[in-house]
Order: C-alpha cells, then structure tokens, then sequence
C-alpha cells in the first residue's frame, strides 16, 4: 500500500514562529499536495507539487511556503505563524501528470498556534 | 468558481437503516471520487467514478455517477456503527490536477 507520512500529529507552537511540516511518500508519485482542513470550510488547497522543484499555488497560499528537492518529500513551511494558521494540515499524493488519480492522505499534523 | 455541494450536511441513523448522499454541481467533472474520513484521520479513497451513468459496488456501498456526469450519489444499505465518519466528494474538471471538493457529509450510525 501507498503510504504517505507526515512527521508530526500533534503540534504546538507559539506566534511568530517558523513551523516545518514534513511529507515522504513511499510509492514514487510525481504529484504531492498540501491542504488544511477546517470546520465548515472543508478541504482548501495550500499548494502542490508536480515534481522534483516545481511547485504551485493553490487557493490560500499566503503565509506558507513549500518546498520538494526530493520526489519523495514535501515540506509545508509556515514562516511566522499565527494564531489563524491552527488547523489541521494534510498531506497528499497522486499517481501520475495528465490524468487525477485517487489521492492518498497522511494521517494529518494538528497544529496550534498559540 | 466551480463548487460541489454535498448534501445533507448531518446525518444521524440507526444501525439498519439505508441511507443516501448527494453530491451536485453545475459544472461537469471527468471523473468523481468518494473518500471516508474517520475522526483524527486523513480522507481514504473508497471510489472514483469516470463514466456517465457508471454505478460502482463497495460491499454495502453503491455509488453512482450522474448520466451528465454533474452529480453523484452514495447508498449504505444496512449501515453499520464502523461506517461513521465524513463522507467527501471531489471532482476532477480535467483542466489542471487539482480536484474540487465538497465540504462532507457527516454520518453518525448509532448501535
């Protein structure tokens, strides 16, 4: 099975902080994905990765930054985190470009910001 | 904006009992998937959908893909307390390799 592992299931951090959440997929996808998850707002896009150094805005990138030098690790940095970054942030994968494969999660960092 | 709506929000049932979700859009999708996601956990992969008017079988899970491939819906039969957790659509529009997601059903079956 696909596993996707995220380094941290539960974090605290204080305001103004720079916050690292780390991602390794095991299974060789090319596209990796970051999103936060909060109540009644669902699933929102952060940013994603298609391969080795590229990256691309999703739909609420400000406040992060991202990072893939290797295909099999992809990191979500919050550079001064704030009180409105606690969420719980999930990491993705897919198979391949050119068609959306099913996506695989990791088990999720709750972060709080305090 | 393309948007997936998922209804009911809540769903709160006996163990027994049948029920079904929604999943609508205006717009038309290339493929749907299905996710389960228990509490603490991240969303697993139940189904994906491509073909209008396609029907998938999961054990007591059916899904179905709208013949105009804008909605889709998921039936429990005899849901069970292990089928618990929120249920998400997403939609692939085709045009880039982001998926467009509805915000869940949240399904409670109580023994």
């Amino acid at each position: 099975d696909v596993k996707v592992t995220q380094s941290s299931r539960y974090l605290v951090k204080r305001t103004g902080e720079k916050v690292f959440l780390e991602c390794v997929q095991d299974m060789d996808h090319e596209n990796m994905f970051w999103y936060r998850q909060d109540p009644g707002l669902g699933l929102r896009l952060i940013y994603f990765s298609y391969d080795v150094k590229m990256k691309e805005k999703g739909d609420i990138p400000e406040g992060y930054s991202v990072s893939r030098e290797k295909k099999e690790r992809f990191s979500l940095i919050l550079e001064s985190a704030s009180t409105n970054q606690t969420s719980m942030y999930l990491c993705a994968s897919s198979l391949s470009a050119g068609r959306t494969y099913g996506y695989t999660f990791g088990s999720g960092t709750r972060l709080t910001v305090v | 904006t393309q948007l997936l709506e998922q209804s009911p929000q809540f769903l709160s049932i006996q163990e027994g009992e049948n029920l079904t979700v929604y999943c609508n859009s205006s717009s038309v999708f290339s493929s749907l998937q299905w996710y389960r996601q228990e509490p603490g956990e991240g969303p697993v992969l139940l189904v994906t959908v491509v073909t209008g008017g396609e029907v998938k079988k999961l054990k007591r899970l059916t899904f179905q893909f709208g013949d105009a491939r804008k909605d889709s819906s998921l039936h429990i039969t005899a849901a069970q307390p292990g089928d618990t957790g929120l249920y998400l659509c997403a939609g692939d529009a085709g045009n880039n390799r982001k998926l467009i997601w509805g915000l869940g059903t949240s399904l409670a079956v109580n023994p």
